[in-house]
């Protein structure tokens, strides 16, 4: 089975904190997203990577950076946070092939800013 | 341009009753269609897909989903539902390498 592991579960940081989301899948995928999901809303691209050292920005990228230096590990990083990403943010990853495979999720990392 | 709809942000349910969750799409080119449902406090998890053939597709859990092309739709249906049904279901469709969802629709079954 696929897994998509995401290094914390829940976070409380300050405004103004920089902010490390690490997600490490072990499939192999060459694909793997970012996405935030907020109420009423449903999930939102923030960024996706097709390949190493190679990134796309997604629908709301603003504010967000993202790094993927080994196929296997995806970051997004906050560099200034704001009260307005309090969110659950969620990876992914897919498999390179066309546009058939499905995306398999981790459990979320909701974080909370004040 | 690409857009998902989901009709209902809430179903209340009996257990035991059917239920269909609605879903509506915008593309202007062929896409292929997911459910994913995603569990309290847990990522999403894939239910079905549709790519390419019998426009009934059957899932896990017992869902199943129609894709409708003349009307742009693929909703979820499921005979007789279940407590541990109770979930949040989200629509979504894949035309490139990018996944848009709907706004989900929260299933709440009650004994």
């Amino acid at each position: 089975d696929v897994k998509v592991t995401q290094s914390s579960r829940y976070l409380v940081k300050r405004t103004g904190e920089k902010v490390f989301l690490e997600c490490v899948q072990d499939m192999d995928h060459e694909n793997m997203f970012w996405y935030r999901q907020d109420p009423g809303l449903g999930l939102r691209l923030i960024y996706f990577s097709y390949d190493v050292k190679m990134k796309e920005k997604g629908d709301i990228p603003e504010g967000y950076s993202v790094s993927r230096e080994k196929k296997e590990r995806f970051s997004l990083i906050l560099e200034s946070a704001s009260t307005n990403q309090t969110s659950m943010y969620l990876c992914a990853s897919r498999e390179g092939q066309g546009n058939t495979g499905e995306l398999f999720f981790g459990e979320g990392s909701r974080l909370t800013v004040l | 341009a690409q857009s998902v709809t989901q009709l209902d942000s809430q179903v209340p349910v009996f257990e035991e009753a059917p239920v269909e969750l609605r879903c509506n799409y915008s593309s202007s080119v062929s896409v292929y269609l997911f459910w994913y449902v995603q569990y309290p406090n847990q990522g999403l998890q894939l239910l079905l897909k549709y790519l390419s053939g019998s426009t009934l597709v059957k899932g896990i859990n017992g869902f199943e989903a129609e894709f409708n092309k003349s009307q742009t739709s693929f909703h979820l249906r499921k005979p007789s539902v279940h407590i541990s049904d109770t979930a949040e279901y989200f629509c979504a469709v894949n035309p490139f390498n990018k996944f848009y969802f709907g706004s989900g629709t929260k299933l709440n079954v009650k004994p």
